[in-house]
């Protein structure tokens, strides 16, 4: 089956630091999303990002955050100046149309330790 | 008020017997999706099984089946036979209407027990 990819799969960075999370999205999908889930917790919608332009996004993605999509292929998350709490578990979703009921494919996550 | 909701942090259950896991939802919109997915102890989330909200049938998923009582607006995991490899994190979540995100519940862990 095709596979969500999320390069770091761990990243520790200094608090105040800029971060970027990388994703490569399974190549058809048209629909691109950013969840976190912070230790022990319900995993977050942060973004959905469709057509080159997020197209719906959560309180918690405030200016600190920003997504980009460079190329055909690669998805990132951007955070201009990291905080400690913005350390949890990243996820990366791809949906295929963003159908009612279609399921996301997720990646395995990149844990994001700020220090 | 809470979108999804997961009563059950967490439930032991004997190998081999039957686990129900427990999800309610609240929305106002006649069309939605509801989806469980699976997260063991690496981390990954792995999809399960889906509900429409107008699917006549209960969806089933070799193992997994949900009991979907939609006056009740419940949507329960049911995992038959269970195995040690389901020990893991369950999460219901649910998509609305033409909504992009789909939402998690708090979740569920469930140990099996051998």
């Amino acid at each position: 089956e095709p596979e969500v990819t999320q390069t770091p799969s761990h990243q520790v960075t200094q608090m105040g630091q800029e971060v970027i999370l990388r994703c490569v999205p399974i190549s058809n999908h048209l629909y691109f999303y950013w969840y976190r889930q912070i230790l022990g917790q319900k995993v977050e919608f942060l973004v959905s990002f469709y057509n080159n332009e997020i197209s719906e996004k959560s309180e918690i993605f405030d200016d600190q955050f920003s997504v980009e999509r460079p190329d055909g292929s690669n998805f990132t998350l951007k955070i201009r100046s990291t905080k400690l709490e913005d350390s949890a578990m990243y996820f990366c979703a791809s949906s295929e149309i963003g159908a009612t009921n279609e399921k996301l494919f997720f990646g395995s996550g990149t844990q994001l330790s700020v220090l | 008020a809470q979108k999804i909701t997961q009563t059950q942090p967490g439930m032991f259950v004997q190998e081999k017997e039957a686990v129900t896991l427990d999800c309610t939802y609240d929305t106002s919109d006649p069309s939605y999706g509801l989806f469980w997915y699976k997260q063991p102890s690496s981390g990954e989330m792995i999809f399960l099984i889906y509900q429409g909200s107008y699917d006549q049938q209960n969806a089933t998923e070799g193992r997994y089946s949900l009991n979907f009582q939609k006056a009740r607006k419940s949507a329960n995991l049911v995992i038959s036979a269970s195995q040690l490899g389901d020990s893991a994190m369950y999460f219901c979540a649910m998509r609305e209407g033409l909504d992009d995100k789909i939402i998690f519940g708090k979740g569920t862990r469930l140990h099996i027990l051998p």
